[in-house]
């Protein structure tokens, strides 16, 4: 079965500064999206960034940036230049043609 | 375009009630997709409908159902509630081109509590 790992429950940042979310996966398939969800306090859940399998290029989206390493079936999120409205909790997600998994997600504090 | 919408936002029961909660997908979306979100079992998936017929499911009970209508709209049911049905439950839409890639979009939320 396929599992979502985020080993960082909590993470704190400070305003501007930079902070990296860690997710790793395991599949043995080999057609598979990965994704990061946000959900801010209001909790509706909205769609950061996603990582097509088959690319070897680093998804980028604005101050999103990720680091996919497929060998070592790692997802991780960079966010630049944080800001007070990127607190929330990340959800880290898998995604194939029959199963969709979410990570145990990482609450992100951004310090004024 | 109006986003996802869920009805009721809110709702308590008791042990054994049934409870039915609706989720309206972004209009010209043919997928619906239902998750349960605990603070224990984190986000999980229920089940996806698209053109009124179940495409996907997760690992529950049989307890819980669901159905999707023509114009899409799906209601979730489950019966004989538990103490451990008290969640967080999310609907999410997509345009159903059944691409993996495709982005859902989520409503947000039914809460249930029961007592």
């Amino acid at each position: 079965a396929q599992t979502v790992t985020q080993s960082q429950p909590e993470m704190s940042v400070q305003e501007a500064e930079t902070v990296t979310l860690s997710c790793t996966y395991d599949t043995s398939e080999s057609d598979y999206y990965l994704f990061w969800y946000k959900q801010p306090p209001s909790r509706q859940m909205i769609l950061v960034i996603r990582q097509e399998a088959y690319k070897q290029q680093n998804a980028t989206e604005n101050r999103f940036s990720v680091n996919f390493q497929k060998a070592a079936k790692s997802f991780s999120l960079k966010i630049s230049d944080s800001q007070l409205g990127d607190a929330a909790m990340y959800f880290c997600a898998y995604r194939s043609a029959n199963d969709m998994r979410f990570g145990a997600g990482t609450r992100l504090t951004v310090k004024p | 375009k109006a986003g996802v919408t869920q009805t009721p936002r809110y709702l308590i029961k008791t042990r054994g009630q049934q409870v039915t909660l609706s989720c309206s997908p972004i209009s010209g979306h043919r997928s619906v997709s239902w998750y349960q979100q605990t603070p224990g079992q984190g986000l999980q998936f229920l089940f996806e409908y698209f053109s009124e017929t179940q495409r996907n499911k997760g690992n529950f009970p049989g307890r819980f159902s669901g159905r999707q209508f023509s114009n899409s709209r799906s209601e979730m049911n489950v019966s004989t509630l538990e103490l451990g049905d008290s969640a967080l439950y999310l609907c999410a839409s997509s345009l159903g081109l059944r691409d993996i890639q495709e982005t859902q979009y989520f409503g947000p939320g039914t809460r249930l509590l029961v007592l």
